[in-house]
């Protein structure tokens, strides 16, 4: 049973572009809409999150949009740069019992 | 990563022998998780602790056994370890109203 489908698998754009990666979810009991950062050798690190009292949260290049009828909700990446070239994760929150269940991850490559 | 260590960093261990992780945290955080790493499946928790001697099963909890005995350490044992469970082993630490804080991993090779 897959509770979270993230999209896609990995994105290649130039520096400078805007990176979309999406994120779709089937249980209405996620809270909490966190997306995560991971370098190679490196833990996943919190990018941004969003609750789902607001449809859309920017945090300088970053923004969480956010669809609570359709159950979806997408990182952009402003101004793409090389530096931004990490795997990305949605991990949305069961409310009970503070569980983040993860997306497979989208591996993002930002060319100079 | 600050307030959270898990040790061994790299592990190679023998198919049927018992290992066990640790993680550890200064931060008195009330819940920690434990998550394996596989291509292709992101994270996925093992099992997690909501306080001292509470823990619950997660969705690929076969195979493990926890045990938190003070709020700064939670164990994960493998009882008898298998190829299947190569991976990369993260812990977290959480309170309620924010996001997880993830060691550096733990890389262990069952040959």
């Amino acid at each position: 049973q897959q509770q979270v489908k993230q999209s896609p698998q990995s994105l290649i754009v130039q520096k400078g572009g805007i990176s979309i990666i999406n994120c779709a979810y089937e249980n209405t009991a996620f809270d909490y809409f966190p997306w995560y950062q991971q370098f190679p050798g490196k833990g996943p690190a919190l990018l941004i999150a969003i609750r789902p009292d607001v449809s859309e949260k920017k945090e300088g290049r970053f923004t969480i949009s956010f669809n609570k009828s359709a159950k979806q909700f997408s990182l952009h990446i402003m101004d793409s740069q090389p530096g931004d070239s990490a795997t990305y994760f949605c991990a949305p929150r069961m409310d009970s019992s503070y569980k983040l269940i993860f997306g497979s991850g989208t591996r993002l490559l930002v060319r100079p | 990563d600050a307030g959270i260590t898990q040790s061994p960093r790299h592990k190679v261990t023998e198919t049927g022998t018992p290992v066990t992780l640790r993680c550890h945290q200064t931060e008195n955080h009330r819940y920690m998780y434990w998550y394996r790493q596989d291509p292709g499946h992101g994270l996925r928790l093992i099992h997690y602790s909501y306080g001292v001697k509470d823990t619950d099963k997660g969705e690929v909890s076969d195979g493990y056994s926890v045990s938190r005995s003070k709020t700064e350490d939670f164990l994960l044992t493998l009882e008898s370890a298998t190829s299947s469970q190569t991976s990369v082993y993260f812990c977290a630490i959480s309170e309620q109203s924010y996001g997880y804080t993830f060691g550096s991993g733990t890389r262990l090779t069952v040959v």
